[in-house]
């Protein structure tokens, strides 16, 4: 059974802070996609990584995917209250699988 | 476009009574998906559909019946709820395996 770990579960911050998101597993993944989640909807994706070692901005988020797809980062510059939300992280094992996701990191950014 | 509609969005039902989760899409997407929230579990893949007539098993599929006679509806049935069915349920559609668009979800409480 694949698994995916995110770390930490819960973060909160100040408004101009930096933050790093942990995305792991012992297993390999085809692809890696980061999810936000507001309170009281679905989430929405933010990015999907397929390349070990790829790295992709999204203004103020990048999101990186390790060298050996086994594990993915997802840093925040800056922080600003509007990225208040759960941050979850879903891998695609082999092909025609469904996504796992992980348990997901809530992110508190105050001002 | 509505994108991905759920029905309905909150619900009470007492131990042993049924009840059907509708989700709509209208995005023309094969593949769709019934995942179950809980506090600190993340996303939890209930029963999934790669095209109209098919369904097959998630990680968490007992207790659970899902029907798509259509291509834009996938309903999940609830033949005799218990306390532990208790979560917020999300649907989604995607494109093959790719980004997945999620409903606004529908909060289930089972007494």
């Amino acid at each position: 059974t694949q698994l995916l770990e995110q770390s930490p579960q819960f973060l909160s911050i100040q408004e101009g802070e930096n933050l790093t998101v942990y995305c792991n597993s012992s297993s390999v993944f085809s692809s890696l996609q980061w999810y936000r989640q507001e309170p009281g909807e679905g989430p929405v994706l933010l990015v999907t990584v397929v390349t070990g070692g790829e790295v992709k901005k999204l203004k103020r988020l990048t999101f990186q995917f390790g060298d050996a797809r086994k594990d993915s980062s997802l840093h925040i510059t800056a922080a600003q209250p509007g990225d208040t939300g759960l941050y979850l992280c879903a891998g695609r094992g082999q092909a025609g699988t469904a996504l796992i996701f992980g348990k997901g990191t809530t992110l508190s950014v105050s001002s | 476009n509505a994108g991905v509609t759920q029905t309905p969005k909150f619900r009470v039902l007492k131990t042993g009574q049924s009840m059907t989760l509708l989700c709509a899409q209208d995005m023309n997407h094969e593949y769709m998906y019934w995942y179950r929230q809980d506090p600190g579990m993340g996303l939890r893949l209930i029963h999934y559909s790669v095209g109209e007539g098919t369904t097959a098993k998630g990680e968490v599929p007992d207790g659970y019946n899902v029907s798509r006679l259509k291509k834009q509806n996938f309903l999940l049935g609830l033949e005799s709820a218990a306390p532990s069915q208790t979560s917020v349920y999300f649907c989604a559609s995607s494109w093959g395996y790719n980004e997945q668009f999620f409903g606004p979800g529908t909060r289930l409480t089972v007494l």
